[in-house]
């Protein structure tokens, strides 16, 4: 079974520049998380999907990111302008069911570096 | 106050040696939990969910002390490819949110 993928896997970014990251899940996951991992420290929910529709995105800095997954599979979460502190991992995490019966699945996620 | 919090270590064991860490969560409403092992530079697996108070997984065993809010992973007979960090996870079942740990890192020394 394939698992989730993401791309590209490594962006290098200028301060102010925009940039998206593109998520595809394990087939007939219909729940889908897009966390941020930044450096040393654990990964931190950004915004939760189920199916198309947002479950949770209270954790989402919506002043700069944004994220969609209009028919439910693929997702693409989007920053704009970026900000120096906004280099992390990014990781896209899906599960068949949601919540704590869903195991969630991650895929290698994308490294981001703000220079 | 985090959510949840971990000790980040480092632990430095020799092979076969035990070890055991500990995880404190804040919100007393938190209805899972789970521990995920992070290879460096690779991204979060899970190793075991805790739903009650607590099971063992061959040498892997997770306790979950609800008074007490803290949940605690035991490694048996460590292996080299032990070698990780591992991330505590609590899931606050209302929103269905995840919070996870700042993850505690372990190397073990042949």
């Amino acid at each position: 079974e394939a698992g989730v993928a993401q791309s590209p896997r490594y962006k290098i970014i200028e301060k102010r520049q925009s940039v998206a990251f593109w998520c595809n899940p394990i087939s007939g996951h219909a729940t889908l998380y897009w966390y941020q991992q930044i450096l040393g420290q654990g990964p931190k929910l950004l915004i939760q999907f189920q199916n198309n529709g947002v479950v949770d995105d209270s954790q989402l800095p919506k002043d700069r990111f944004s994220a969609e997954r209009l028919k439910g599979v693929d997702s693409t979460l989007k920053i704009q302008p970026a900000k120096l502190e906004d280099s992390a991992v990014y990781l896209c995490a899906s599960s068949l069911v949601p919540g704590r019966y869903g195991t969630q699945y991650f895929g290698p996620g994308t490294r981001l570096t703000v220079l | 106050r985090k959510e949840v919090e971990q000790d980040p270590g480092p632990f430095n064991v020799p092979e076969g040696a035990t070890v055991a860490f500990n995880c404190t969560y804040s919100n007393s409403a938190s209805q899972s939990f789970f521990w995920y092992r992070q290879d460096c530079r690779k991204e979060p697996k899970l190793l075991m969910s805790v739903y009650s108070s607590g099971n063992e997984d061959g040498r892997f065993t997770a306790q979950l002390n609800r008074a007490s809010q803290y949940i605690s992973l035991l490694i048996r007979d460590s292996k080299l490819s032990d070698s990780a960090t591992y991330l505590c996870v609590v899931n606050i079942g209302t929103g269905n949110q995840f919070y996870f740990g700042t993850g505690t890192s372990l190397t073990v020394i042949p």
